[in-house]
């Protein structure tokens, strides 16, 4: 079974924090993806990485970065959360020729 | 560029109904599609996917969808739906192509199902 494993089912911090969410996963896949899920506004991609140190922007990259050290882990980064950034965020996995696969999400609040 | 439009975004169906969950996209090459499912407080699981095979594709949980080109559409149905059937629903589309193959979803149809 595939495995993509959130750090944290739920997180709450305050505005101005730099904020870590954590996504590892056990399938030796080169792209993993961040996303945030809005009601309403469905998924929306953040940034996605397709190899150790490789990124790209998505569609709503900004206030957020990334980082790839291990293939395994791929990390989101809020450098200075803001409320606007409260949302459940979800990290996804694919191999070749595979569908993405999902983690069970992080919902983050910022107070 | 790429998009996708769900219907509806709540449905509600009684116990033992028909299931349609209508997804029409838009794609400049030809799509792949998927549908994801969202139970509470979990992460999306797929139910199927369609990459230029069968037209008529069929998943887990017997829900199957039609892929029909002429109408850029690609409903989600279930002949019977169950209480546990509950849940959204996401309609996604890809183009295939590298740069991780990236998904564009649908805003979600949130799924009722009453006794």
């Amino acid at each position: 079974d595939v495995k993509v494993t959130q750090s944290s089912r739920y997180l709450v911090k305050r505005t101005g924090e730099k904020v870590f969410l954590e996504c590892v996963q056990d399938m030796d896949h080169e792209n993993m993806f961040w996303y945030r899920q809005d009601p309403g506004l469905g998924l929306r991609l953040i940034y996605f990485s397709y190899d150790v140190k490789m990124k790209e922007k998505g569609d709503i990259p900004e206030g957020y970065s990334v980082s790839r050290e291990k293939k395994e882990r791929f990390s989101l980064i809020l450098e200075s959360a803001s409320t606007n950034q409260t949302s459940m965020y979800l990290c996804a996995i694919r191999g070749a020729n595979q569908p993405q696969h999902f983690g069970d999400g992080t919902r983050l609040s910022i107070l | 560029a790429q998009s996708v439009t769900q219907l509806g975004s709540h449905v509600s169906v009684s116990e033992g109904a028909l299931v349609l969950l209508r997804c029409n996209y838009s794609s400049s090459v030809p799509p792949y599609l998927f549908w994801y499912v969202q139970y509470p407080n979990q992460g999306l699981q797929l139910l199927l996917k369609y990459t230029s095979a069968a037209t008529l594709v069929k998943g887990i949980n017997g829900f199957e969808a039609e892929f029909k080109k002429s109408e850029t559409s690609f409903h989600l149905t279930k002949p019977s739906a169950h209480m546990s059937d509950a849940a959204e629903y996401f309609c996604a589309v890809s183009d295939g192509t590298g740069g991780g193959n990236k998904l564009t979803f649908g805003t979600g149809t949130q799924l009722k199902v009453e006794l």
